[in-house]
C-alpha cells in the first residue's frame, strides 16, 4: 500500500521554467516530509525537508509547499536547469514509528536546454 | 559532514553464493541504519530497520533468513544476501539516521551497492 502517492510519473521542463512536483499522503501521524534527488546509479540525496508546524520553505531555487489540511506538499525547482534533471522522490515519516520513511514512487525531470 | 559510504559499490557473484555489503556512517554517529533496495526506475523499498545492539526489524515479505542483517556499532551495519539467486540482483542502498546536533533525524543515504547475480 503506498502512504505517499507522487505525481507527475515524468516531468520535461524547459531551460528556465518552474518544475513542480506534488505529494499526497493519508498518514496524518506524519510529521517529517523530506525530498530526494536522485542520479541514475548514486543514493538518494536530501534536497529539502520540511515539519508540518510550517507552510512553506525555501532553500535557494528549492522550495516546498505544504498544505496540512489537504495532506498535500509540493516541491517547486525555480529556473529549473539542465543539471537538475533527475529522479525526485517525495517521502515521510513518523517520529514515533522508527523514522521509517516512505518513498513516493519517484518523479523523472528532464530539463531541456 | 554527514557522509554514508557503502562497499563494495558492485559486485557480481555466482548463484548460491553470499554476498556482504557494508554501511558506514563516516562523520556521525547513527543508532539506526536503514536499508533499502531499489529496481530499475522504481522507488526505494524499505527492507528492513537496524537499530545498534539489537535485532533488525524486517518488513513484511522481506526473508530475514535470506537478508541478514548486522548492526555491530554505531557508525557500521552490514547487509548479507545469503544463497543469492538471479532474483536478488538489484541496487541495495542504506541510509543512517543523524542525531542532533549533526542534523534533526534527517536521513542520510549511501551511494548504493549494484548486486548482479548471475
Amino acid at each position: 500500500q503506498q502512504q505517499v502517492k507522487q505525481s507527475p510519473q515524468s516531468l520535461i521542463v524547459q531551460k528556465g521554467g518552474i518544475s513542480i512536483i506534488n505529494c499526497a499522503y493519508e498518514n496524518t501521524a506524519f510529521d517529517y516530509f523530506p525530498w530526494y534527488q536522485q542520479f541514475p546509479g548514486k543514493g538518494p540525496a536530501l534536497l529539502i525537508a520540511i515539519r508540518p508546524d510550517v507552510s512553506e520553505k525555501k532553500e535557494g531555487r528549492f522550495t516546498i509547499s505544504f498544505n496540512k489540511s489537504a495532506k498535500q506538499f509540493s516541491l517547486h525547482i525555480m529556473d529549473s536547469q539542465p543539471g537538475d534533471s533527475a529522479t525526485y522522490f517525495c517521502a515521510a515519516s513518523q517520529t514515533n514509528s522508527g523514522y521509517a520513511l516512505n518513498f513516493g514512487k519517484g518523479t523523472s525531470l528532464l530539463v531541456t536546454p | 559532514g554527514a557522509v554514508v559510504s557503502q562497499h563494495p559499490s558492485w559486485v557480481i557473484c555466482k548463484s548460491g553464493t553470499s554476498v556482504k555489503i557494508e554501511c558506514r556512517s563516516l562523520d556521525f554517529q547513527a543508532t539506526t541504519m536503514f536499508w533499502y533496495r531499489q529496481f530499475p526506475k522504481q522507488s526505494l523499498m524499505l527492507m528492513a530497520t537496524s537499530n545498534e545492539g539489537s535485532k533488525a526489524t524486517y518488513e513484511q515479505g522481506v526473508e530475514k533468513d535470506k537478508f541478514l542483517i548486522n548492526h555491530a556499532s554505531l557508525t557500521l551495519s552490514t547487509l548479507t544476501v545469503t544463497s543469492a539467486h538471479p532474483e536478488d540482483s538489484s541496487f541495495y542502498i542504506c541510509s543512517a539516521r543523524a542525531l542532533p546536533p549533526v542534523s534533526y533525524n534527517e536521513q542520510f543515504f549511501g551511494p548504493g551497492t549494484r548486486l548482479t547475480v548471475l
